[in-house]
């Protein structure tokens, strides 16, 4: 069985560049959700897509955006970076029970 | 204003001891909590979760206590070793959503050290 992968693993960008992370779900689930990990905090909800749809999000701007495939993987889209941007992007997938597998995360270094 | 509350943010035990580390919360409507271990560099992974119909809940070395009254609950690592030395989070969830989904309100993080 497949995990939750990750790409890239860890990228830099400048302020106001756009950047796409993706990520691939566990083999049988169809619900991927994205966290942003600061430094030494806990993750933050980003949002949740299932079954292509939208299906929550958490308090970040609109210029956070995402997509999922009909293979259940996923995208996740930052435009116009800000230093605060800075983090560790977990993807997790999920199938029903709620419980949630993440990936190594990403990490995106904004100067 | 943080939902979940987590204490302490860092802990060091000694090899064979009792690691406890405890988290409360507001939301009277969250009805699920699980607990979360990380290892640098890696993602979250789940050790054991609770739902607030039971006081406890112990999977090998790891039990959940759970206070409904106070919203408090805890995670205790009994005879602790040097490989749980990691970072555990604490979250909550109120209720679920399409496809029987949750978005979890995460705790700070406990980094924990065993010391061998």
């Amino acid at each position: 069985e497949t995990g939750v992968t990750q790409s890239p693993t860890h990228l830099i960008k400048t302020r106001g560049q756009q950047v796409t992370l993706r990520c691939s779900s566990q083999s049988g689930h169809n619900t991927v959700s994205w966290y942003q990990q600061a430094l030494g905090q806990g993750p933050q909800f980003i949002f949740q897509y299932y079954r292509e749809e939208e299906n929550g999000r958490g308090n970040f701007p609109p210029r956070f955006s995402g997509l999922q495939f009909p293979n259940y993987s996923s995208e996740l889209n930052v435009n116009a970076l800000e230093l605060d941007d800075s983090a560790l992007y977990l993807c997790a997938s999920s199938r029903n029970t709620g419980e949630l597998f993440f990936g190594e995360g990403s990490r995106l270094t904004v100067l | 204003q943080q939902q979940v509350k987590q204490s302490p943010q860092s802990l060091i035990v000694q090899k064979g001891g009792i690691s406890i580390i405890n988290c409360a919360y507001e939301n009277t409507a969250f009805d699920y909590f699980p607990w979360y271990q990380q290892f640098p560099g890696k993602g979250p992974a789940l050790l054991i979760a609770i739902r607030p119909d039971v006081s406890e809940k112990k999977e090998g070395r790891f039990t959940i206590s759970f206070n409904k009254s106070a919203k408090q609950f805890s995670l205790h690592i009994m005879d602790s070793q040097p490989g749980d030395s990691a970072t555990y989070f604490c979250a909550a969830s109120g209720g679920v959503n399409a496809g029987n989904n949750r978005k979890l309100i995460w705790g700070l993080g406990t980094s924990l050290a065993v010391n061998p």
